[in-house]
């Protein structure tokens, strides 16, 4: 059974900083990985994903993932994170051909950019 | 595109009773999934119905029940409600069953039960 672990509940930097927000997943078949995010009284939005082919994957709004099969991570990262960049991020996969094609989530990490 | 509606936002149930949570669909996406949301954790899978049937179901009791409509809005019922059951309900529509485009989520109902 697949499973997502997101190491940190909660990751508070300073406007401008690096960040990364670690997850680490399990499944004994190749996956899909996802990251979404997730604004204050909103729905989940889609923030990037990995299907195939190059392990880097980007967003538009500068964040960035990298696929990393030995260590079954996928890790999120942004070089300058802004104040609009608080919000809780989930990390999610999924097994193609599963039943329903189920994403299953982490725990979330709670990004807190302060001023 | 109109995204995806949800209704209500809110809903406050006792304990034993049914509830109905309602979905509209984004325009032109035929699968929904709908994902319970307890507070603090993420979404877990309910179920997934595509063209009115359902296409897979995760580890929820059959008290847990769905229906897809040819103008795929979608509902998701509940009967005997439990204090467990409170959380946030996300439905999400897909173009096509494995969603690899991407689900588009609502922005959920939360469910109270006292």
């Amino acid at each position: 059974a697949q499973s997502v672990t997101q190491l940190d509940s909660q990751v508070p930097v300073f406007e401008e900083a690096p960040v990364e927000l670690r997850c680490n997943y399990s499944s004994s078949v190749s996956v899909y990985l996802f990251w979404y995010v997730q604004y204050p009284n909103q729905g989940l939005q889609l923030l990037l994903k990995y299907l195939s082919g190059s392990t880097l994957v980007e967003s538009i709004n500068g964040f960035e993932a990298e696929f990393n099969k030995s260590q079954t991570s996928f890790h999120l990262r942004k070089p300058s994170v802004h104040i609009s960049d608080t919000a809780e991020y989930f990390c999610a996969v999924s097994e193609p051909g599963n039943a329903g094609n189920m994403l299953t989530f982490g725990g979330g990490t709670r990004l807190m950019v302060k001023p | 595109e109109t995204g995806v509606t949800q209704s209500p936002t809110h809903l406050i149930k006792t304990r034993g009773q049914q509830v109905t949570l309602r979905c509209s669909s984004q325009s032109g996406h035929n699968t929904v999934s709908w994902y319970q949301q307890a507070l603090g954790q993420g979404p877990q899978f309910i179920f997934q119905y595509y063209r009115e049937e359902e296409n897979g179901r995760g580890n929820f009791p059959p008290r847990f029940s769905g229906l897809q409509f040819p103008n795929y809005s979608s509902e998701l019922n509940v009967n005997a409600l439990e204090l467990d059951d409170s959380a946030l309900y996300l439905c999400a529509s897909s173009l096509a069953p494995t969603g690899w485009d991407g689900y588009t989520f609502g922005s959920g109902t939360r469910l109270t039960v006292v």
